[in-house]
């Protein structure tokens, strides 16, 4: 069953921040987060493990919560480069990726 | 380190042809995996590999689809016969661990179908 994200679209100016969420009824080894620019394949972002961790790449951090088996990103001060789709992957017995979150970023 | 390397790019093909995709993992990688991605679907995981022997095949969606791994640097993914609902872009990933290590695609493969 795939990880539910929320919101679907994201439109945001430069500087401003987003939370992208992503949520799971299946019990969870860990999380993945990836971007995805318009034609281009899926780019890794961080893996988050359980123990409740929050990692940090950049002006973009994640945390994960596994007892509510549910992930955030965060995105703070966004650049034009940080449009594209985000997927939260989540591992049970394989790795399954939500429908994304298509994050645009205007000037 | 070249990378996950997928061929072809591109792949236009009429109804009831078969259709045979290629992947090359980077070396070192345990585990391949084959997505499906559609803007209605998103990303699907249609199978994956750990040393060569398929590990979860229930994504495939049905008969007409079958991937093999004959050793640890080559996959296909073979469609026959093709149909018009099978257009998607198909990704081969590949990674040393399914739990702690991110996965790397290749460029893809955009199927046509007509």
């Amino acid at each position: 069953q795939q990880p539910v994200q929320s919101p679907q679209a994201v439109i945001l100016r430069e500087g401003e921040d987003a939370v992208i969420n992503c949520s799971s009824s299946k019990a969870l080894y860990s999380v993945h987060w990836y971007r995805q620019k318009h034609g281009e394949a899926p780019v890794f972002l961080m893996i988050l493990l359980k123990g409740g961790e929050q990692k940090g790449h950049d002006k973009i951090s994640a945390s994960f919560n596994e007892k509510k088996q549910q992930s955030s990103l965060y995105l703070t001060a966004s650049q034009l480069s940080y449009s594209g789709t985000y997927f939260c992957g989540y591992v049970g017995a394989a790795l399954i990726f939500g429908k994304g979150t298509t994050l645009s970023v205007s000037s | 380190d070249a990378g996950v390397i997928q061929s072809p790019r591109h792949e236009v093909t009429e109804m009831g042809q078969e259709v045979t995709l290629r992947c090359k993992p980077i070396s070192g990688h345990d585990y391949l995996f084959w997505y499906r991605q559609t803007m209605m679907r998103g990303l699907e995981l249609l199978i994956y590999f750990n040393n060569n022997v398929p590990i979860d095949d229930s994504g495939m969606p049905e008969d007409r689809f079958s991937a093999k791994m004959p050793n640890a640097s080559f996959s296909t993914l073979k469609i026959q016969p093709s149909e018009p609902r099978d257009s998607a872009v198909y990704f081969c990933a590949s990674s040393r661990d399914i739990y702690n290590s991110p996965l790397h695609f290749g460029n893809g493969t955009r199927l046509t179908v007509t």
